[in-house]
């Protein structure tokens, strides 16, 4: 069965710290991956998705992701993080094997960013 | 554009009873709609896949009937949550598809928030 596994449970950093949140799925074949954003009391937003192409991935404000198929991985990055940064991250899994728009969800990782 | 609302936040309801949740595609049309649950602090696990005019497919362990599901419209679809208990109370989050299989995104609603007395 495909599972993703977001290792870092709940990050701590300062502002102007980099960021990198790691996402792992169990999935040999072609997959579609997603990053979602959830704000404190707000719902999940996308932050970006790789379908196909460039693995290297740009979101909004200033996020990137980069798919590295070898490693089945599907990291999120910023240079730079703000204290309105501070959300719950969820990556996901869409596997076109199993002909449906499925998604399998990871754990989250919570972010905390401190001026 | 893209957005999904879902009617009502929150609801608090007696044990026994059962709870009607909306899920809305207020600006594309929703060829396809997921329903999912969200622990205090964990993931979302989905619950069900529904197609507008056909049976929802719901994930190993969740009750069919226990949780009903209508995708009436393109636009609309409903979980009810009937005979509600206590282990009920959770956060369930709708999300809508409109695109191709497997090529499109999905886009969530503001969650409604159950509690079952």
């Amino acid at each position: 069965a495909q599972s993703v596994s977001q290792h870092n449970h709940h990050v701590i950093l300062s502002e102007a710290a980099s960021l990198e949140l790691g996402c792992n799925y169990s999935y040999g074949g072609t997959v579609n991956l997603f990053w979602y954003v959830q704000y404190p009391g707000q719902h999940l937003q996308l932050l970006l998705k790789y379908f196909s192409g460039d693995p290297l991935v740009k979101g909004i404000k200033g996020f990137e992701a980069e798919f590295i198929k070898s490693k089945f991985s599907f990291n999120l990055r910023k240079p730079s993080v703000q204290w309105s940064d501070t959300a719950e991250y969820f990556c996901a899994v869409n596997a076109l094997a199993y002909n449906t728009d499925k998604l399998i969800f990871g754990t989250g990782t919570r972010l905390q960013v401190f001026p | 554009g893209a957005v999904v609302s879902q009617h009502p936040s929150w609801v608090i309801c007696k044990s026994g009873t059962s709870v009607k949740i909306e899920c809305r595609s207020l600006d594309f049309q929703a060829t396809t709609m997921f329903w999912y649950r969200q622990f205090p602090k964990q993931s979302l696990m989905l619950m069900a896949t529904s197609n507008e005019g056909s049976k929802a497919t719901y994930e190993q362990g969740v009750e069919k009937d226990k949780f009903l599901i209508n995708h009436a419209s393109l636009t609309l679809s409903t979980l009810t949550v009937t005979s509600a208990h206590p282990e009920d109370s959770s956060f369930y989050i709708c999300s809508a598809s409109s695109g191709g299989l497997n090529t499109d995104t999905q886009y969530f609603g503001p969650g409604t928030r159950l509690t079952v007395l």
